[in-house]
């Protein structure tokens, strides 16, 4: 059973562009939910993360954008660059155990 | 500050084999995490390690897959006998401790091809 629904499978942007990946959880006792990028070869490393009490959280080029009510949550990368070309997993928890989606592989073109 | 570190890094065994992997946390962290990361798929996870104790097993297939963490730091995950649908990449993680408000480092994986 997939605990947390991402989509797309795969993304392709300009560079300049705006990558965006989508989210969807079901558990409401989820309270945390980490991005995690993955380069080839690679194990995932901890992008940006979020709690429920706020709706948004910035951190240089990447954005999370979080619908409590809609059991949503989004990432958004501004200006992507091709060194941005990975692949992005969004999780969720509660106490303990990560829940990963399927991941979006991210290209971005020069 | 040194990495997760895990080895081999590939292996190539028979379906009915055994096999082993083996990983060395980050240094004074308390917790580890086993997953397993289908191709195409996100991390699953098999074991957490709250120093040499199991806090969560609950999706090991434990007629095949058997984790240890002894002395509360390296820790091994074997598969007897393998099925050619363990093929995956199997990864470790460390935190300081367990909870959401720890982040959870990644080593590089192991490949395990099983035919």
């Amino acid at each position: 059973q997939q605990q947390v629904k991402q989509s797309p499978q795969s993304l392709i942007v300009q560079k300049g562009g705006i990558s965006i990946i989508n989210c969807a959880y079901e558990n409401t006792a989820f309270d945390y939910f980490p991005w995690y990028q993955q380069f080839p070869g690679k194990g995932p490393a901890l992008l940006i993360a979020i709690r429920p009490d706020v709706s948004e959280k910035k951190e240089g080029r990447f954005t999370i954008s979080f619908n409590k009510s809609a059991k949503q949550f989004s990432l958004h990368i501004m200006d992507s660059q091709p060194g941005d070309s990975a692949t992005y997993f969004c999780a969720a928890t509660g106490e303990y155990a990560l829940n990963f989606g399927k991941g979006t592989s991210l290209l971005v073109t020069p | 500050e040194a990495g997760v570190a895990q080895s081999p890094r590939y292996k190539i065994i028979e379906k009915r084999q055994s096999v082993a992997f083996w990983c060395n946390p980050i240094s004074g962290h308390a917790t580890l995490y086993w997953y397993q990361q289908i191709l195409g798929q996100g991390p699953k996870l098999l074991i957490q390690f709250q120093n040499n104790g199991v806090v969560d097993d609950s999706q090991l297939p434990k007629d095949r897959f058997s984790a240890e963490r002894l002395k509360g730091v390296d820790s091994t995950l074997k598969i007897q006998p393998a099925k050619l649908e363990d093929s995956a990449v199997y990864l470790c993680a460390s935190s300081l401790a367990s909870g959401r408000a720890y982040e959870q480092y990644f080593g590089p994986g192991t490949r395990l091809t099983v035919t």
